[in-house]
């Protein structure tokens, strides 16, 4: 099956700094990549969508300018977490969606656990 | 804005027991609804269905869906420990693609 990867798998880091997240996939091409925030004991919230090519779309209440994504290839879309506070500590799950096809299913990466002191 | 809605929010049973999880969702452009289970990491893939009525099976689970009342159930039988997690439903709208996830239900099977 198809596999996605998230690097890296944990992070601990002090309030004010920038933790880049890297999503890629690893024998497909993903036009699309979505990243995802999961806090405990609840479900996966939808934070953006990620076009390769293009700006990604946020969904409500999701700020581009502290959470920016990158989509600079058919394999790897990044995510920052800028100017991370404890408040941003969570389980960020990115995953990707087949390109070819009519329909391709979402294949998710591992998960990066953020902390943020 | 679209809803996806999972019973029971958990259950206990043990071994060799049944169990049936429920998804009922509100969408405005429905294109597909995908079973996932989650253990310690990210999501895995179980099921999409699409088309109503067709019930899908791997191994000891399946699952099946009602595009008229708008909900899909999730079968697990002859239980066993190794299926202890949280099964997500999460449907797929045919704009954009996105997915938007249940509060899950989480299953916890006991030798």
């Amino acid at each position: 099956g198809a596999v996605v990867s998230q690097h890296p798998s944990w992070v601990i880091c002090k309030s004010g700094t920038s933790v880049k997240i890297e999503c890629r996939s690893l024998d497909f091409q993903a036009t699309t990549m979505f990243w995802y925030r999961q806090f405990p004991k609840q479900s996966l919230m939808l934070m953006a969508t990620s076009n390769e090519g293009s700006k990604a779309t946020y969904e409500q209440g999701v700020e581009k300018d502290k959470f920016l994504i990158n989509h600079a290839s058919l394999t790897l879309s990044t995510l920052t977490v800028t100017s991370a506070h404890p408040e941003d500590s969570s389980f960020y799950i990115c995953s990707a969606r087949e390109s070819s096809g009519p329909r391709g299913t979402q294949y998710f990466g591992p998960g990066t656990r953020l902390l943020v002191l | 804005e679209d809803k996806v809605v999972q019973s029971p929010l958990s259950l206990v049973v043990h071994e060799g027991d049944t169990v049936t999880l429920n998804c009922s969702y509100e969408v405005t452009n429905f294109r597909s609804l995908l079973w996932y289970k989650q253990e310690k990491k990210a999501p895995t893939f179980l099921f999409m269905l699409t088309s109503s009525g067709i019930e899908k099976k791997s191994g000891r689970l399946s699952s099946i869906l009602d595009k008229k009342e708008l909900f899909s159930i999730l079968n697990i039988t002859a239980t066993q420990t190794g299926d202890s997690a949280i099964y997500l439903c999460a449907v797929e709208e045919a704009a954009g693609n996105k997915l938007t996830f249940g509060g899950g239900t989480r299953v916890l099977v006991k030798p």
